[in-house]
């Protein structure tokens, strides 16, 4: 069964403390993975989409990894506004192009 | 370039009832996904539309419909509603809704179920 696992469920961080946001998956076939940025009350922001085991991409303060299993959300010097709850999600291959969500990561950045 | 829109953003129902959301995607987006949140299950697929035909569809109860019309606008229905229906119901849009096809959400529509 496909399934998303993120962990920690929480994070709490000083400002200038840089940390690492866990996603392990197991899909039948990935097409991508996605990391989005939530505020509470609000929807999901896109921040990444990676394809393929060593792709990289960056914005500002966050780094996105993948390898074949697991994917890292790197956050360098986090800042209070980096406080959000971060979700990852796949899409597997095949006809269906739902994604499939992890719990997500509750990141608190203190002053 | 304006986002995806839902409307309305809050509403309280009572068990029984039915109520309709409706969701707006980005222009020039076919695809629109639902999505269902809620802090025990996070984020469930619901269904997907594309030129104006159900692609896709999770794990609901037929209680649970949707459809888009030929503007790509889409409308979802819950009847019967029950209290573990109360979530943030979340609209996603993409271009084309293909594999590996960034899908944006809207800000939801949060339901309450009395």
């Amino acid at each position: 069964e496909d399934q998303v696992t993120q962990s920690p469920e929480a994070l709490r961080l000083q400002e200038g403390e840089s940390s690492s946001l866990n996603c392990s998956y197991t899909v039948s076939g990935l097409r991508g993975l996605f990391w989005y940025r939530q505020d509470p009350g609000k929807g999901p922001e896109f921040l990444f989409t990676l394809y393929s085991a060593g792709e990289e991409k960056e914005k500002e303060r966050l780094k996105a990894t993948l390898t074949k299993k697991e994917s890292f959300l790197h956050i360098t010097a986090p800042k209070p506004e980096d406080s959000a709850t971060y979700l990852c999600a796949v899409q597997r291959g095949g006809s269906q192009g739902n994604l499939i969500f992890g719990k997500g990561t509750k990141l608190s950045v203190k002053p | 370039k304006a986002g995806v829109t839902q409307t309305p953003r809050y509403l309280i129902k009572t068990r029984g009832q039915q109520v309709t959301l409706s969701c707006s995607p980005i222009s020039g987006h076919r695809s629109v996904s639902w999505y269902q949140q809620t802090p025990g299950q996070g984020l469930q697929f619901l269904f997907e539309y594309f030129s104006e035909t159900q692609r896709n569809k999770g794990n609901f109860p037929g209680r649970f419909s949707g459809r888009q019309f030929s503007n790509s606008r889409s409308e979802m229905n819950v009847s019967t509603l029950e209290l573990g229906d109360s979530a943030l119901y979340l609209c996603a849009s993409s271009l084309r809704g293909l594999q590996a096809d960034t899908q944006y959400f809207g800000p939801g529509t949060r339901l309450t179920v009395l």
